[in-house]
């Protein structure tokens, strides 16, 4: 069965550091790999997608994240934090092939601080 | 263009009541969706569509249905509301083909059930 886990609930950075979200999956098959972004009182928004296209994938805001596949991770990172990047990121992962049923990780919630 | 568009915002109801939840998408996208958010929990599917006339249960789909007559719309019913069904509810849509399609999401109807 596939599932993910996102490591920290709440992660706190200045404004201006590196942010580095981390999110493992498990899965029997390749997986297609996405991160999400929920800005207060909004639905989920696409970030990214890994798609076995490239292994580094460049995301909207600045994002990108990382498919190792040896270590089962898709950490999403940002070299410099903006304060308009607080929000909740979900991590999620779906099967290739048919109804593309996302199975999403619990979340974590990114406070930018001056 | 409107995207996807769910109603109402916020619902409060009593235990045992009954309620619909409206989702309409002017994208003309086969596949529609329902997940609940709960804390700690991520977003958990609840029952989804491939196309009109066509439903299916994801994870936690007790005590909800669905029906789609229409491309554009798929309603969520709740036939007698329970505490535990206090949630966020999102609807998503998206197009049919490769699983790596990226999910449109409205932006949510809170309901609390007392």
């Amino acid at each position: 069965a596939q599932s993910v886990t996102q490591l920290g609930s709440h992660v706190s950075v200045s404004e201006g550091a590196l942010v580095l979200l981390r999110c493992n999956y498990s899965s029997s098959v390749p997986p297609y790999l996405f991160w999400y972004v929920q800005y207060p009182n909004q639905g989920l928004q696409l970030l990214l997608k890994y798609t076995s296209a490239a292994t580094l994938v460049k995301g909207i805001n600045g994002f990108e994240a990382e498919f190792k596949k040896s270590e089962t991770s898709f950490h999403l990172t940002k070299p410099s934090a903006h304060m308009s990047d607080a929000a909740e990121y979900f991590c999620a992962v779906s099967l290739s092939g048919g109804y593309n049923k996302l199975i999403f990780g619990a979340g974590t919630r990114l406070a930018v601080h001056p | 263009n409107a995207g996807v568009t769910q109603t109402p915002k916020f619902q409060v109801l009593k235990t045992g009541q009954s309620m619909t939840l409206q989702c309409a998408q002017d994208m003309n996208h086969e596949y529609m969706s329902w997940y609940r958010q709960d804390p700690g929990m991520g977003l958990r599917l609840i029952h989804y569509s491939v196309g009109a006339g066509i439903t299916d249960q994801g994870e936690v789909p007790n005590g909800y249905n669905v029906s789609r007559s229409t491309t554009e719309d798929f309603p969520l019913r709740l036939l007698s509301a329970a505490p535990s069904q206090t949630s966020v509810y999102f609807c998503a849509s998206n197009k049919a083909g490769a699983s790596n399609e990226k999910l449109f999401f409205g932006s949510g109807t809170q309901l609390s059930v007392l």
